[in-house]
């Protein structure tokens, strides 16, 4: 049982496509967070959210576009991208900045392919 | 840069084995300190963390962790795995103070056979 979920789970693509991925917690939160897991490579965070402004970019392309329209739903909207894209996208939120206890909690991630 | 080190990537374990996995981290404030777990098919879900006091951290499970500040170290351990422990295990560390972005190590994947 999470407090954060994803959609869709799975995602094939082509290079031409436009496609979003969606993320929604219901876990009262105000910031929220993009992160890219590939295999053997540590989860990279990609955007971070906070009470819906845009705080973190971590010098991600610009075929990867976030939208935060409230606290409680993110966007990762996609187009033209590489085969090397393909990876499990997860998403994260937590109780930024209220103290220095904050702890992120995960959604299931959309498993994206690349073709 | 601030870095975690998960050095064992990938461990096999029989059923009643003790577990400890290493992790080890690149700053010398003061840190915030998670292991997260990943079973098949499944969401990243939180172990435990430590944020401050006792070093000796109790989380779901059955597993432990023991911050050493002197080593820059916060190894997971277990004293009896099961299978049902067959997962990938990160752990992440937040510098406060320094990014405040949590940095992932690259994970170990447990086998635990019956």
């Amino acid at each position: 049982e999470t407090g954060v979920t994803q959609t869709p789970r799975h995602l094939v693509m082509g290079m031409t496509n436009k496609k979003s991925l969606k993320c929604e917690q219901h876990l009262g939160h105000n910031a929220m967070y993009w992160y890219k897991q590939s295999a053997k490579k540590p989860l990279e965070l990609m955007f971070v959210y906070n009470f819906k402004e845009q705080t973190e970019n971590n010098s991600v392309p610009s075929r990867f576009s976030p939208e935060c329209p409230n606290s409680s739903h993110l966007f990762l909207h996609l187009h033209t991208l590489q085969p090397e894209d393909s990876a499990l996208y997860l998403c994260a939120s937590s109780s930024a900045g209220t103290s220095n206890r904050e702890t992120q909690y995960f959604g299931p991630g959309t498993r994206l392919l690349v073709l | 840069a601030q870095s975690v080190s998960q050095h064992n990537h990938h461990v096999i374990l029989s059923e009643a084995a003790s577990l400890e996995l290493g992790c080890n981290y690149s700053y010398g404030g003061t840190v915030n300190l998670f292991w997260y777990v990943q079973y098949p098919g499944q969401h990243l879900q939180l172990l435990l963390k430590y944020f401050s006091g006792d070093p000796l951290v109790k989380g779901i499970k059955g597993f432990e962790a023991e911050f050493i500040k002197s080593k820059f170290s916060f190894n997971l351990r277990k004293p009896s795995v099961q299978w049902s422990d067959t997962a990938e295990y990160f752990c992440a560390v937040r510098a406060l103070g320094n990014t405040d972005k949590l940095i992932f190590g690259t994970g170990t994947r447990l086998q635990v056979f019956p």
